[in-house]
């Protein structure tokens, strides 16, 4: 199973609201990462875990919360968002993470959008 | 931030043609990657090269990394209409992956 899960697919919310983005690969990895991508730009790193403990944090608004409860599991707990937070927001995997390179597997990713 | 620098930023062939786009960037890396995406959807790995290589094939597509220049190419050959999408260079720095702006490939039929 080479597949990395995201839910969900759309999601809508006012900026008063509470949600959370959920992403699940079974492939054994150890490293997992959130990214946004906003319209027509590259991926931005947010957030990597490697062996289930937040190992980088790239000065992301305290408004967006990762979580990893286990090996297999990354949420990513939005509170108060702003609209300019609508952006496609993408989840992947690697085996261990770490700056000797590794094929990243991603998911679909969750668009949002801040009303 | 971006690490990496593509052109050209848009690129439309016709089927067939071959598809060449360049990324370049700033610091020493361990390896660099590319990446498609198709319109919207999550990222698919293309290639990896290490920086003690030159030269590396994967099918139609060849990457070429030159660390005296900083920079890398990535070669299509024989485009089909369904590789169609956004492609993406990427660096990895102290386990962080960035990735640059971006080449939009349209394969006409």
């Amino acid at each position: 199973d080479t597949e990395v899960t995201q839910t969900p697919k759309h999601l809508v919310m006012g900026m008063t609201n509470k949600k959370s983005l959920k992403c699940e690969q079974h492939m054994g990895h150890r490293a997992m990462y959130w990214y946004k991508q906003k319209a027509k730009k590259p991926p931005e790193l947010m957030f990597v875990y490697s062996y289930e403990k937040l190992s980088i944090n790239e000065s992301v608004p305290s408004r967006f919360s990762p979580e990893c409860p286990n090996s297999s599991l990354l949420n990513l707990h939005l509170h108060a968002l702003q609209p300019e937070d609508s952006a496609l927001y993408l989840c992947a995997s690697s085996q261990e993470g770490g700056p000797r390179g590794e094929t990243q597997y991603f998911g679909p990713g969750t668009r949002l959008l801040v009303l | 931030s971006q690490q990496g620098e593509e052109d050209p930023q848009a690129l439309s062939i016709q089927e067939g043609e071959n598809a060449t786009m360049n990324c370049s960037y700033k610091t020493s890396i361990n390896n660099l990657q590319w990446y498609r995406q198709n319109s919207g959807r999550g990222l698919v790995h293309l290639i990896l090269i290490r920086s003690n290589e030159r030269e590396k094939h994967s099918g139609r597509l060849r990457v070429t990394l030159d660390t005296s220049k900083k920079s890398s190419s990535l070669l299509i050959t024989a485009s089909r209409a369904a590789d169609t999408a956004s492609y993406f260079c990427a660096t990895d720095v102290t386990g962080d992956m960035r990735f640059g702006a971006g080449t939009r490939l349209t394969v006409k039929p």
